[in-house]
């Protein structure tokens, strides 16, 4: 069965410091993997998008990585400021389409002052 | 503004009765999507389309339906079939079958 499972549920942290989310997936085959950032009440953004040949990209202060062997991902924010708060959404895509995603059920990130 | 807009952003709806969810964009896109997002939960495509006229249906398309007689535009009916419609729907829309979806900002929908 095609899932994703996301680490932990809910994370809260001090404004400054750095943290770090999972991602498994059990997804086959894989095409690419992304990660979203959901303020709440608000339609998911894109962070990054990686493919099968790629095991890190970088969008400012987001790292993300990609162990496909292992299938695994994390994301890793540096610095964390209040804006981060958000829910953070790993989804994995089965082929080259986005009806071919499978969504993870996402990381709930609070910073606090 | 290049874009796609979801109207309403909030929405009321009695039991019984169908209601239609709006999502238009602006970005020449051909494949638009419809999602359906509960807590604790991922998102579950409902139905998408790749081109003008034609749809298809995603994971979880039984009570709803679509229409895509404009490039830009792509409703939802939320059906009285529907049996547990209260949800956060949420619609995509991308370049053909290019890796990038951009979602619009949501539509809570809450049946009473």
């Amino acid at each position: 069965k095609n899932q994703v499972e996301q680490s932990p549920q809910s994370l809260i942290i001090l404004e400054g410091k750095n943290c770090t989310l999972q991602c498994n997936y059990t997804v086959s085959p894989f095409s690419n993997l992304r990660w979203y950032k959901q303020d709440t009440g608000r339609g998911p953004v894109s962070l990054t998008i990686m493919t099968f040949s790629e095991n890190t990209k970088s969008n400012g202060r987001y790292t993300a990585t990609l162990d496909a062997d292992t299938k695994q991902s994390s994301l890793h924010i540096t610095a964390s400021q209040l804006s981060d708060s958000a829910s953070y959404i790993c989804v994995v895509s089965r082929d080259f389409g986005n009806e071919k995603l499978t969504f993870g059920t996402g990381t709930r990130l609070t910073i606090i002052p | 503004d290049g874009g796609i807009t979801q109207s309403p952003k909030y929405l009321f709806r009695k039991e019984g009765q169908n209601v239609t969810l709006s999502c238009e964009q602006n970005l020449n896109h051909d494949a638009m999507y419809w999602y359906r997002q509960d807590p604790g939960q991922g998102l579950r495509l409902i139905y998408y389309s790749q081109i003008v006229n034609d749809f298809q249906k995603g994971d979880i398309a039984e009570g709803y339906s679509v229409s895509r007689e404009k490039k830009e535009s792509f409703p939802l009916t939320v059906t009285s079939a529907q049996k547990n419609p209260t949800a956060f729907y949420l619609c995509a829309s991308s370049i053909d079958v290019g890796p990038e979806a951009f979602f619009g900002q949501g539509t809570r929908l809450t049946v009473v």
